[in-house]
Formats: structure tokens, sequence, C-alpha cells
């Protein structure tokens, strides 16, 4: 069974950057050829797409956000990360990895981690 | 950017009773869309992709319909456990989300 785990520190000050990544475990990030993805959900507000990565390596970012991020993926660790830089208290959100429920970047998210806060104060 | 918006933002009903959600989208955007559930402290739950196909494991009082730039997410009879913030996802012009529809009990 498919299992996403998110982990990262829960507090970033204003300005740094803001580092998270996904563990994914039941399936292969490689062999699978599936894209994974970011989202978040700032407190009592809607969901944002951050962004997408294959496994090989190919990245497609939020045209808002694309400045600031970044995503890698590690299969050798089954696993795939998000940085976003200068980061400011509107960053503050629950981010999810998720995986699309079908092959391609341009999908829906049928897999998703539990979430976690990530707070920007100093 | 494709914008969706959802009405209505909340929406009071007793179980048992039809919920109909709407979603309408700044562009058309062919079947391109999706509803998901979320309750609070939980991961959103893919219940239907490309407009009217049920996800695995979605009880068949969910449905879907519309195409173009109007779609509609219908519980024939609310379960307590439909209470919840459902919001629709297109992905035919990079990936968006509604903001959506509170659907709570009266």
């Amino acid at each position: 069974q498919l299992q996403l785990q998110e982990s990262g520190p829960g507090l970033v000050k204003p300005s740094e950057t803001l580092s998270l990544t996904c563990t994914v475990s039941g399936d292969s990030i490689y062999s699978s050829t599936y894209h994974w993805g970011w989202i978040r959900q700032p407190p009592g507000k809607g969901l944002e797409w951050i962004g997408t990565i294959s496994y090989s390596g190919n990245t497609y970012y939020n045209p808002s956000l694309k400045s600031r991020v970044t995503i890698s993926v590690d299969t050798s660790k089954n696993q795939f990360s998000v940085k976003l830089s200068s980061v400011t208290a509107a960053d503050t959100a629950v981010y999810y990895c998720a995986r699309p429920q079908a092959r391609g970047w341009l999908q829906f998210f049928g897999y998703w981690g539990q979430g976690t806060l990530v707070t920007v104060s100093s | 950017e494709i914008v969706l918006t959802q009405s209505p933002a909340t929406l009071s009903l007793s179980p048992g009773e039809r919920a109909t959600l709407s979603c309408r989208a700044s562009q058309s955007i062919d079947s391109y869309l999706a509803w998901y559930q979320q309750k609070p402290g939980q991961a959103p739950r893919l219940l239907i992709y490309d407009a009217s196909n049920r996800a695995t494991g979605i009880p068949a009082r969910f449905s879907g319909s519309g195409s173009g730039t109007d779609f509609t997410l219908t519980i024939s009879s609310l379960e307590p456990e439909d209470f919840a913030v459902y919001y629709c996802q297109q992905r035919s012009n990079w990936l968006t989300f509604g903001p959506g529809t509170k659907v709570d009990i009266k």
C-alpha cells in the first residue's frame, strides 16, 4: 500500500529557506514512473499546488512560486524534496506531498501524505 | 491561469438531504476537473476525476457532471460522514484549486 510521509522543520525564520522531504513507501519512485507533487494549505484556507517532479527529475512549478521553489528527487532513498526560499509569514501552511492517480504531471492527486505544518516566524 | 469559483461557500443541510455543489472555471477546461473531500485535520481525498468518474472506493452517492466551464458535484443523500469541505481542481492548464464549499449540518 502506497504511503507518503512528510518530514522537516516545523518552524522556519523569515527570509530563510523552507526544506521538506517526502518519504515514499509501498512503491518505487523510479520504477513506478509516476510523477510526485507538493501542495500546501495555509491555516483555514484553500489548497495551492506548489510543483511536481518526475521520477527522472523533470520539474513543473506553479508560476506564482517558480522563482523561489526547487523540487528534487532522490531515487536511491525513495524520497523527493521541496525547498522554498525567502519565506515570509504568507508561506505558513500545511505542506502535503502527493502522487497523482495516473501517469503524467498534469493529473489529479490520488494519494496524499498526512501533511506537515510549517510556521514561518522569528 | 484558470480560476475556479465554487458556490455556495457554505451549504447547510440535514442528513439524508441532497447536496448540489457548483464549480465554475474562468475558461473551458473540457472535462479536466476533479472533486476532493477534506475533513478537519486530514488530507484531501479524491472523489471524482475527469468530471464524472468516481475514484476507487468512493460510494455511489457521489456523482459528478459537467464540461467546459460549469461542473456539479452531487451527493444524493448525505451521510453523517459527508459533512466536510469540498474542493474542485482543474488540470487543463497547470493545476489550480477552487476555494472550497463547506457542507455543514443544519
